[in-house]
């Protein structure tokens, strides 16, 4: 069975500090793993995914996510904290990448000027 | 491209109505559609699986004749809440994804409040 765990359910950081936030997975099969954002009352936008590609993953926003299988990680990372990008986090995993997602608890990301 | 569409964003009901919300693909069709329901501060939890033309798979726990899914075509799914009760009260999230494109597209959600 598939699993996400996301340590951390609240990270603070200043603006202009690295954000990192913290994704491991359990998957019996080459996994598709993703990173989505959410805002409040709003649903969930797609930042970067991760398909057996490359494992330096580039998405929007500025934010990167490197696969790392010996540790079974997915760490989203961004050099730079905006304001803006403070929002609820969320790592997933998927069998077929288009069919069912297992989502982790969520991250709440703040800002600090 | 791969827009989502829900409806309505929030809805207010009385305790034992029938509440309906649809989930649309604007610029693409929708071979899969799926239904989450997320708490406040919690993660989102998949209630079912639908396939265009096909009955819905329900995750284990999730009641099919409490939470009717339509999938009638490629672009429309429904998801119809029978006789709401407060705990039904929750934030109703579909998303879609079709064949060849290893991503789901999430709508923006539907806040379901029973009084």
């Amino acid at each position: 069975a598939q699993s996400v765990t996301q340590l951390g359910s609240h990270v603070s950081v200043s603006e202009g500090a690295l954000v990192l936030l913290r994704c491991n997975y359990s998957s019996s099969v080459p996994p598709y793993l993703f990173w989505y954002v959410q805002y409040p009352n709003q649903g969930l936008q797609l930042l970067l995914k991760y398909t057996s590609a490359a494992t330096l993953v580039k998405g929007i926003n500025g934010f990167e996510a490197e696969f790392k299988k010996s540790e079974t990680s997915f760490h989203l990372t961004k050099p730079s904290a905006h304001m803006s990008d403070a929002a609820e986090y969320f790592c997933a995993v998927s069998e077929t990448g288009g069919g069912k997602l297992i989502f982790g608890q969520g991250t709440e990301l703040s800002v600090k000027p | 491209g791969a827009v989502v569409s829900q409806h309505p964003s929030r809805v207010i009901c009385k305790s034992g109505t029938s509440v309906k919300i649809e989930c649309r693909s604007l610029d693409f069709q929708a071979t899969t559609m799926f239904w989450y329901r997320q708490f406040p501060k919690q993660s989102l939890m998949l209630m079912a699986t639908s396939n265009e033309g096909s009955k819905a798979t329900y995750e284990q726990g999730v009641e099919k004749d409490k939470f009717l899914i339509n999938h009638a075509s490629l672009t429309l799914s429904t998801l119809t809440v029978t006789s709401a009760h407060p705990e039904d009260s929750s934030f109703y999230i579909c998303s879609a994804s079709f064949a060849g494109k290893n991503i789901q597209y999430f709508g923006a959600g539907t806040r379901l409040s029973v009084l």
